[in-house]
C-alpha cells in the first residue's frame, strides 16, 4: 500500500480539462516541492511528464501542467486528447529512510 | 541521447535469485549526480520503486525489500545489476531500470518481465 493517495479512476470528453490528484503529508508532500509524474500507456514504460511539482521536460505538452497545495499536489491535463488515455502515477521523495514513493496511479479514461 | 537496457532471465524458479543487468549507453554513468535505480510492476499492478544506486556504489532501498535486494554497479561496463533473492510468485513483474535524477526518474529502460515459476 502506498504513502501516496490517487483516486483510482478520473475521465473526461475530448477538449475538456481533467485534475489528477496526490495526497501526501506534511511530512513528505507538504514539505517538499519534489513532486514528479508519469504517464504510462498499456505496454509501455512510464515517461515523466513533469518534475519538481511544477516542472515540464523538453518535449512533454504544455497542455500537462503541476501544482501542489499544502499536502496534495495535482496533475492537470487541458484540452484533453484521445492520446492522453493512459494510466498516470505521482512519485515524491519521501526521506533518507524511504528514499523514492510512487502513488498507486489512476487511469485517466477520455469519453 | 540516454539509453537503458535490462536484461536477464524471463523466468526464475522460486526460492531462487532473480539477477538483471541494466547496460547504460551515454556519458552521464560516471556522473555523480545522477542514481541508478529499479522499479517493478506486478501485471495488472502499480509502479513500486526497489532502489537505487550511485556511480560510487551507495545504495539505497525500499524498505520493503531491502532484506531480500542488493543493488550493484559495474563501472567499467557502464552497467548496473539487481539480484532478488527467495524470489515467490509475488515477485513476477515486469522491472524497470531508470536514471534518478533527484528527484525523478528522467530516463527509462523499456522494461523486462520476469515470471517467477517452476
Amino acid at each position: 500500500q502506498s504513502a501516496l493517495t490517487q483516486p483510482a479512476s478520473v475521465s473526461g470528453s475530448p477538449g475538456q480539462s481533467i485534475t489528477i490528484s496526490c495526497s501526501g503529508t506534511s511530512s513528505d508532500i507538504g514539505r517538499y516541492n519534489f513532486v514528479s509524474w508519469y504517464q504510462q500507456h498499456p505496454g509501455k514504460a512510464p515517461k515523466l511528464i513533469i518534475y519538481d511539482v511544477t516542472k515540464r521536460p523538453s518535449g512533454v505538452s504544455d497542455r500537462f501542467s503541476g501544482s501542489k497545495s499544502g499536502n496534495t499536489a495535482s496533475l492537470t491535463i487541458s484540452g484533453l486528447q484521445a492520446e492522453d488515455e493512459a494510466a498516470y502515477y505521482c512519485g515524491s521523495w519521501m526521506s533518507n529512510n524511504t528514499p523514492y514513493v510512487f502513488g498507486p496511479g489512476t487511469k485517466v479514461t477520455v469519453l | 541521447q540516454l539509453q537503458l537496457q535490462e536484461s536477464g532471465p524471463g523466468v526464475v524458479k522460486p526460492s531462487e535469485t532473480l539477477s538483471l543487468t541494466c547496460a547504460v549507453s551515454g556519458d552521464s554513468f560516471s556522473n555523480s549526480r545522477y542514481f541508478w535505480g529499479w522499479i517493478r510492476q506486478p501485471p495488472g499492478e502499480g509502479l513500486e520503486w526497489i532502489g537505487s544506486i550511485s556511480y560510487s556504489g551507495t545504495t539505497y532501498y525500499s524498505p520493503s525489500l531491502r532484506s531480500r535486494v542488493t543493488i550493484s554497479v559495474d563501472t567499467s561496463k557502464n552497467q548496473f545489476s539487481l539480484k532478488v533473492k527467495s524470489v515467490t510468485a509475488a515477485d513476477t513483474a515486469v522491472y524497470y531500470c531508470a536514471r534518478y535524477n533527484p528527484y525523478h526518474f528522467d530516463y527509462w529502460g523499456q522494461g523486462t518481465l520476469v515470471t517467477v515459476s517452476s
